[in-house]
């Protein structure tokens, strides 16, 4: 099992450029979820999903979309970059709504200038 | 409004004295606590949780005990080994350990010295 594993490692952006992270899981976890972790910051959930076909919002959802086409693929698109959202982005999946279960992937980090 | 606190961004601990994290937090429907250790360029892990109908919770070298009076929690490492030397997140949540929707403190660094 590779677990969950998050393309690119490391991106720059500018200013209105689109992107999308991409996140995938190969352990057939229902939920997964996406944060962020700004400098100096603890995580904060953007968007989260508890099965393909099924998104809800989290704590910080502006400027940011997902879609859940299938149980293993949960990416993340910005729509028009902003330099407010360099930071490190964290996809994450778990078999139920436990977060105890919950596995990360190594990250994602994004400058955009 | 920070609703979950780390007050210390950093600790060093030599080798196998305890260490000893701590975090407050202001929202008292909070019910359910959650440490997690994170590894530079790794995304974080989990490491020990707890309950708000308990004060304490242990598994091998690290205890979470619960001050819900005082709206903190603690987590100690006995004995502190090289290992640890981590970045280490308090979250919270409201609704159980089935709530999906986590508040994360800052996180406080600490280096364990050999």
């Amino acid at each position: 099992n590779a677990g969950v594993t998050q393309t690119p490692k490391f991106q720059v952006l500018k200013t209105g450029q689109s992107m999308t992270l991409q996140c995938a899981q190969d352990m057939n976890h229902e939920y997964m979820s996406w944060y962020r972790q700004d400098p100096g910051m603890g995580l904060r959930l953007i968007h989260y999903s508890v099965g393909a076909g099924i998104t809800d919002q989290g704590e910080v959802p502006n400027g940011y979309n997902v879609s859940r086409s299938t149980t293993e693929d949960f990416p993340l698109r910005l729509l028009s970059a902003a330099p407010s959202q360099t930071s490190v982005y964290f996809c994450a999946s778990s078999y139920g709504p436990s977060q105890e279960t919950q596995y990360f992937g190594p990250g994602t980090r994004l400058l955009v200038l | 409004d920070q609703q979950v606190k780390q007050n210390s961004p950093s600790l060093s601990v030599q080798e196998g004295r305890i260490s000893i994290l701590n975090c407050d937090y202001t929202n008292s429907m909070f019910d359910y606590f959650l440490w997690y250790k994170k590894y530079p360029a790794e995304g974080p892990t989990f490491l020990i949780s707890i309950s708000s109908i308990k004060d304490k919770n242990e598994d091998g070298r690290f205890t979470v005990f619960l001050n819900k009076s005082a709206k903190h929690l603690s987590l100690h490492i006995v004995p502190s080994q090289p290992g640890d030397s981590a970045v280490y997140f308090c979250a919270a949540s409201v609704g159980g350990a089935g709530s999906y929707q986590l508040t994360f403190g800052k996180g406080t660094k600490l280096s364990v010295i050999p």
